[in-house]
């Protein structure tokens, strides 16, 4: 089994849909939980992070984070086409350095 | 622009070649990473350095050859590799200590031939 599950999609959306990414773990040691975007031929970009349970805003993007069901999920409202992207989780027991990631879903936003 | 530069960012090599890789951070930051990425794969740590000294090697084969000269600049040093090292190799830095705030760059992809 895998330390971080993450379906691969494609997951395709029309323009302005709600779209919500999810990630599920099996280290119950995980307290940092991080949602990075990817795009085709770039380098991953740090969209977010949330330390322990709870929710967390940034504009249009929503993580959320079920400690108890081992469950994080990133929401996107108002999708828009320059939101296709791989989207990332990543997670962390500590501060420190060491990220376990998933592999990543591939988000395709049509207009 | 994240901050975080790579040189080259396409390199094909020949198994019996000798290459390096350059990372390089204009964030301040003091701890930098070496990751692999391959298709259908998750990001593979390799690599981590804080305050320029090396903190983490991820099991990674010797014909991989990391150097940290500075807090700004990070290496990778490549020799006889093999077909199955091609992949999309990104680098990453963040304050030590705050490694779940990494910032990357856009990886060099290395075909081995």
């Amino acid at each position: 089994q895998k330390e971080v599950e993450q379906d691969p999609g494609p997951l395709s959306v029309p323009e302005g849909a709600i779209v919500s990414l999810n990630c599920t773990y099996s280290n119950s040691a995980f307290q940092y939980f991080m949602w990075y975007r990817q795009y085709s031929r770039k380098g991953p970009e740090l969209l977010m992070y949330t330390y322990s349970s709870g929710n967390k805003e940034d504009g249009r993007f929503t993580a959320q984070v079920d400690k108890s069901s081992k469950y994080i999920s990133l929401f996107i409202r108002d999708s828009q086409p320059s939101d296709s992207a791989t989207y990332l989780c990543a997670m962390s027991a500590d501060a420190g350095n060491m990220l376990t990631f998933g592999g990543g879903t591939r988000l395709m936003v049509k207009p | 622009e994240t901050g975080v530069t790579q040189t080259p960012r396409h390199l094909v090599m020949g198994m019996t070649n000798k290459k390096s890789l350059k990372c390089e951070q204009h964030l301040g930051h003091n701890a930098m990473y070496w990751y692999k990425q391959s298709a259908k794969k998750p990001l593979e740590l390799m690599f981590v350095y804080n305050f320029k000294e090396q903190t983490e090697n991820n099991s990674v084969p010797s014909r991989f050859s990391p150097e940290c000269p500075n807090s700004s600049h990070l290496f990778l040093h490549l020799h006889t590799l093999q077909p199955e090292d091609s992949a999309l190799y990104l680098c990453a830095s963040s304050q030590a200590g705050s490694g779940y705030e990494q910032y990357f760059g856009p990886g060099t992809r290395l075909t081995v031939t």
